[in-house]
């Protein structure tokens, strides 16, 4: 089983519309969780972080639920412009860093 | 300031040939990470650097594979006898010491091996 695992997608909705990406983790060590976007042949750039209390910024909201070993990445109101692969990352607190695989995101006119 | 950069942006070899890849970390970053990514799927970590400190090398996939950090700033990524498995971009991130999961991104180097 891989560490970090992410639904690859793709997530097809219309501009306006609420999506939600789910992430799980196999090590219950794992202590620190972040979300990056990388956008078709660009570098992956950090977007937020997710901690025990969760995390939001704009439209963008980041929780983690520990009991049962998963982080999501909702997305209200999506533009045209949050097209993007989301790339899940988890740490267990030492250097080594786990992406996922990624979820491919296309948001329609 | 200046992000993180690499190169070459494009690298064809042969099967067989050694290629070297380099990356220039943002200054100041004592962290440098090197991933790669093959067509369509995540992130695979290869090696970690901080500092002086010895690197995290358990991600290289075999001993073809090495990397050094001169001087605590500038890496360099090397694959002995190409393979065509080896096909994939190669990209290097960099942090602050005590803020390693914020990792900046290099444009990657695409190897190709024919």
């Amino acid at each position: 089983r891989k560490e970090v695992e992410q639904d690859p997608g793709p997530f097809n909705v219309p501009e306006g519309a609420t999506v939600a990406f789910n992430c799980t983790y196999s090590n219950s060590a794992s202590q620190s969780f972040f979300w990056y976007r990388q956008d078709c042949r660009k570098e992956p750039k950090l977007l937020m972080s997710v901690y025990s209390s969760g995390n939001e910024d704009g439209r963008f909201t980041a929780q983690l639920n520990r009991a049962s070993q998963y982080i999501s990445l909702l997305i209200r109101d999506s533009k045209l412009s949050d097209s993007a692969t989301y790339l899940c990352v988890g740490h267990t607190g030492g250097f080594k860093t786990i992406f996922g695989a990624g979820t491919r995101l296309f948001v329609k006119a | 300031g200046a992000g993180v950069s690499q190169s070459p942006s494009n690298k064809v070899t042969e099967k067989g040939k050694d290629v070297e890849l380099r990356c220039d970390p943002i200054s100041g970053h004592t962290a440098l990470y090197w991933y790669r990514q093959s067509l369509g799927q995540g992130l695979e970590f290869l090696i970690y650097f901080q500092g002086n400190s010895a690197p995290d090398k358990s991600g290289l996939p075999s001993d073809r594979f090495s990397a050094e950090r001169t001087g605590g700033s500038v890496s360099t990524l090397t694959i002995q006898r190409t393979q065509q498995e080896d096909s994939a971009v190669y990209l290097c991130a960099s942090s602050l010491f005590d803020r390693v999961y914020e990792q900046y991104f290099g444009p990657g180097t695409r190897l190709t091996v024919t």
